[in-house]
């Protein structure tokens, strides 16, 4: 039982690129989230899905969109990278709205450096 | 809005005692969580507390909350070197999505 997987683990990208951090889940997880971690403001969600089809705006949705196709997978993306997206970014599914039987489920995470 | 703070860091030798503290702005939270970051690694359930309750232990784990205050603690007891991580607090907001703390960086000396 993998839980959640984020691929790539690292990225590097230059000012202007794009890119795709993929999010897959196997438990079955109505719910799913993109956060980034930034040092001394915690975790920030950025969008997240209710389930598959569907996607909403988290607290700082700017500059990346999101994409659920699939119910175990999130797709985040970066269509033009700017140096202030340099983040850990962190995908987290659970069974329904978070609570505590519902707890989220995090992957390890992806370190993403745009220069 | 919605805000959860925490202190950055906090420095204890093993065997003793850790608090981390917390505050948080909404009070029509249910729950309040604290969360577990060890190095390269995403966050885990350490354990939660639900509005109405003052206190909870579990095992060396004690959360307390102080609702009039809104704050809220985590108490590590005898504090060991793999309790080393950052901890997070969040609370489920309005919109039953959670709402992160800054994190506290627990160190432990050995």
């Amino acid at each position: 039982n993998a839980g959640v997987t984020q691929t790539p683990k690292f990225r590097v990208l230059k000012t202007g690129q794009s890119m795709t951090l993929l999010c897959a889940q196997d438990m079955n997880h109505e719910y799913m989230y993109w956060y980034r971690q930034d040092p001394g403001m915690g975790l920030r969600l950025i969008h997240y899905s209710v389930g598959e089809g569907t996607t909403a705006k988290g607290e700082v949705p700017d500059g990346y969109n999101v994409s659920r196709l699939k119910k175990q997978n999130f797709l985040l993306g970066l269509e033009s990278a700017a140096p202030s997206q340099t983040s850990v970014y962190f995908c987290a599914s659970s069974h329904t709205g978070s609570s505590y039987n519902s707890p989220l489920h995090f992957g390890n995470g992806t370190r993403l450096t745009v220069t | 809005g919605e805000d959860v703070e925490q202190s950055l860091f906090l420095s204890v030798r093993e065997g003793d005692s850790s608090v981390i503290n917390c505050t948080y702005t909404d009070s029509s939270s249910t729950y309040l969580y604290w969360y577990k970051q060890e190095p390269g690694a995403g966050l885990q359930l350490l354990t939660y507390i639900f509005s109405n309750m003052d206190m909870k232990q579990d095992q060396r784990l004690t959360v307390l909350l102080n609702k009039k205050d809104k704050h809220l603690s985590l108490r590590i007891a005898d504090t060991q070197t793999g309790d080393s991580a950052i901890y997070f607090c969040a609370e489920s907001g309005a919109t039953n999505k959670l709402i992160f703390g800054t994190g506290t960086l627990l160190a432990v000396q050995p």
